[in-house]
């Protein structure tokens, strides 16, 4: 089966930097995912890796490092609205497997 | 919103009753999902089909039944479920499947918050 192991719980003050950690092991590899997902909503898409390296885009970036099986996702600048669960997810096959999910609590 | 419609957002039933939940994605994708979310759980894939073919049955209960009759519409069909299916089940669309590039990005629908009594 397919292991993706993510925190579960991290709280940030308004406006710090918050890195998501993802470490996985999976038979095959044909990407990364991160999702937000807000409570009560659906997973929107955040940033797709597939080489190793940094991808940024604007306050989120995302890392990849295929050797070690692992991600991170750099939150910049928090704001409150970027409270809300950050799903990792890998692509294997025809399938994403998922996560549980980093659930983000961002204080003033 | 994410081009991705899902209806209903809620749905209350018995153990003994038949309902259907419906997705449609008007990205013009090739590749529709069904998940399933629990409390605390990863999101779990139960179905996945391409070009309109079933490509993927997680190993699903038979009391669950995906219809797809073209690339842009998907159904879930309920029948005899169990207290233990309550959960929020979430449809996605993608551009392709295994393509290795971003064309893989599924784009999820709202979701059905479903109550089995």
């Amino acid at each position: 089966g397919q292991n993706i192991d993510q925190p579960t719980e991290m709280t940030a003050t308004e406006g710090a930097i918050v890195q998501i950690n993802c470490t996985y092991q999976t038979s095959g590899f044909n990407g990364l995912f991160w999702y937000q997902q807000h409570a009560g909503e659906a997973p929107t898409f955040l940033s797709y890796n597939v080489l190793d390296g940094l991808e940024e885009k604007g306050r989120f970036s995302s890392f990849l490092s295929r050797s070690k099986g692992y991600s991170y996702l750099l939150l910049k600048e928090l704001q409150m609205k970027d409270s809300a669960s950050y799903l990792c997810a890998v692509a294997t096959d025809y399938k994403l497997s998922f996560g549980a999910g980093t659930t983000v609590t961002v204080r003033a | 919103e994410t081009g991705v419609t899902q209806t209903p957002r809620h749905l209350v039933m018995g153990m003994t009753n038949k309902k259907s939940l419906k997705c449609e994605q008007h990205l013009g994708h090739n590749a529709m999902y069904w998940y399933k979310q629990s409390a605390k759980k990863p999101l779990e894939l139960m179905f996945v089909y391409n070009f309109k073919e079933q490509t993927e049955n997680n190993s699903v209960p038979s009391r669950f039944s995906p219809e797809c009759p073209n690339s842009s519409h998907l159904f879930l069909h309920l029948h005899t479920l169990q207290p233990e299916d309550s959960a929020l089940y979430l449809c996605a669309s993608s551009q392709e499947i295994l393509a290795g590039s971003s064309t893989d990005t599924q784009y999820f629908g709202p979701g059905t918050r479903l109550t089995v009594l």
